[in-house]
C-alpha cells in the first residue's frame, strides 16, 4: 500500500500569500496522484490530476507539480475561497490512498 | 448535469448489516466506474470499494475485504455498497463516487451517514 504524507498539518496564511503544500508518497507513483479541496459541510473537489492538469473549473492560481514521490500543490495569491483542507490521492496502484490532509486557515 | 444520490445511511449495532444506494443520473451510466469514499468525523476521506463500468472488475480496501461488497445494476442506473459485520470504526459520511476507469474522484454526491453503536 502506497501511503501518502502530507505537510504541514495546517497552515496559517494570510490572504495574497502563496502557501505551498506538501505530499510525500512512500513509493513512486509516476504522476498518478490528484489533489482535492474539502471545505467545512461540503464533499471534496478535484483541483489537479496527473499531478498538474487542473480539473475543468479550477483557477489557474492552483498549480500542482511533482513526480515520483514528491509532489506540492502551491496556491498563488490565497483568496478567501481558498481557506479549505487540501488532500491528495494516488492512483498509480491499488488499494487507492489519500493523505491527512493540511488545512489551510487564516493567519 | 451529473447528479449522485445516496441512500441508505442509518444507525445499526456493531455486528450488524447495512446496504447503501446510490442513483445515478445525468450520463450515461455504464460507461464510468464508480466507487465508495467514506469519512469519518474529522478524518481525511478514506477509499473504500471501486466497480468497473461493465461491473466485471471490483476493488476493496484492506478494511472492508470480506465485509463489504461493492454491486452496481446499470439498468437501473445504481450502484450498491452492502455492509456486514460492521465496527465502530466503519461510522463515517460515505460518499457515492463517479470516475472513469483511473480512479480520479470526479463526481462525488452529498453522501449518508453511517453510524455504528451500541
Amino acid at each position: 500500500e502506497v501511503v501518502l504524507t502530507q505537510s504541514p498539518d495546517t497552515l496559517s496564511v494570510s490572504p495574497g500569500e502563496s502557501p505551498t503544500l506538501s505530499c510525500r508518497a512512500s513509493q513512486s507513483v509516476s504522476t498518478s496522484l490528484a489533489w482535492y479541496q474539502q471545505k467545512p459541510g461540503q464533499r471534496p473537489r478535484p483541483l489537479i490530476y496527473g499531478a498538474s492538469t487542473r480539473a475543468t473549473g479550477v483557477p489557474a492560481r492552483f498549480r500542482g507539480s511533482g513526480s515520483g514521490t514528491e509532489f506540492t500543490l502551491t496556491i498563488s495569491s490565497l483568496q478567501s475561497e481558498d481557506f479549505a483542507v487540501y488532500y491528495c490521492q494516488q492512483y498509480y496502484s491499488w488499494p487507492l490512498t489519500l493523505g491527512g490532509g493540511t488545512r489551510v486557515e487564516i493567519k | 448535469e451529473v447528479q449522485l444520490l445516496e441512500s441508505g445511511g442509518s444507525s445499526v449495532q456493531p455486528g450488524g448489516s447495512l446496504s447503501l444506494s446510490c442513483a445515478a443520473s445525468g450520463f450515461i451510466f455504464n460507461v464510468f466506474a464508480m466507487s465508495w469514499v467514506r469519512q469519518a468525523p474529522g478524518k481525511g476521506p478514506e477509499w473504500v470499494a471501486s466497480i468497473r463500468g461493465n461491473a466485471g472488475r471490483t476493488f476493496y480496501a484492506d478494511s472492508v475485504q470480506g465485509r463489504f461488497t461493492i454491486s452496481r445494476d446499470n439498468s437501473r442506473s445504481t450502484v450498491s455498497l452492502h455492509m456486514s459485520a460492521l465496527r465502530p470504526d466503519d461510522a463515517a459520511v460515505y460518499y457515492c463516487v463517479r470516475h472513469w476507469d483511473i480512479p480520479i474522484f470526479e463526481y462525488w454526491g452529498q453522501g449518508t451517514l453511517v453510524t455504528v453503536s451500541s
